[in-house]
């Protein structure tokens, strides 16, 4: 039973450009959630998604930043016109259930943009 | 708004000792609560949980305390060893949302 799938590991984007990052959760897992840990600072919520639908969007940024999780495929998190801030690693987790149990986390990406 | 907060950025203990990590949050709310151990380039592993309905939950050296008055979680491991050091992080979910993480604690164990 493979964990939870990020890929890339490491992407390059220069500014202005986009960056799509991906997540296959783990297997019977229906609930995705996206962090991001910026240099020297802990977990950052972005969104919680179950499959087709964005429960929670609370920690994403109002512009740039997309999130969605289709019925057949992997969660996507992309930002658009990339600027320095956004680099840090983005981690996906998925969990089985809605809250009570433990989300289980995938290695992260590390967007850099240069 | 950090809900959940961990306090201390580092701590350092000597191998064989015991170490407390320390967790607080505000919203009493949530109902379960998580620690991760997270170690550099790689992804947070889960490491133990404990429902609301408990004050304590313990796998093998690790213990986790909650004190639901004082809003405080702990987690006790005991021997701690060097390949315990690593980065900390306690979270806490209400049922049915998701998970707020504190900022960690960096623990090194030294031999």
């Amino acid at each position: 039973n493979a964990g939870v799938m990020q890929n890339p590991r490491h992407l390059v984007r220069r500014r202005g450009q986009e960056a799509r990052l991906r997540c296959s959760p783990m297997k019977g897992h229906s609930h995705v959630y996206w962090y991001r840990q910026l240099p020297e600072e802990g977990l950052k919520f972005m969104v919680y998604l179950q499959k087709e639908n964005i429960i929670d969007e609370s920690g994403m940024p109002k512009e740039r930043f997309s999130a969605e999780f289709p019925k057949e495929g992997p969660s996507i998190l992309r930002i658009q016109q990339v600027v320095r801030g956004d680099s840090a690693a983005y981690f996906c987790a998925s969990s089985a259930e809605q809250g009570g149990t433990e989300a289980f986390f995938g290695q992260g990406t590390r967007l850099t943009v240069v | 708004d950090q809900q959940v907060k961990q306090n201390s950025p580092s701590l350092s203990v000597q191998e064989g000792r015991i170490s407390i990590l320390n967790c607080d949050y505000t919203n009493s709310m949530f109902d379960y609560f998580l620690w991760y151990k997270k170690y550099p380039a790689e992804g947070p592993t889960f490491l133990i949980s404990i429902s609301s309905i408990k004050d304590k939950n313990e796998d093998g050296r690790f213990t986790v305390f909650l004190n639901k008055s004082a809003k405080h979680l702990s987690l006790h491991i005991v021997p701690s060893q060097p390949g315990d050091s690593a980065v900390y992080f306690c979270a806490a979910s209400i049922t049915g949302n998701q998970f707020y993480f504190g900022t960690g604690t960096s623990l090194t164990v030294i031999p």
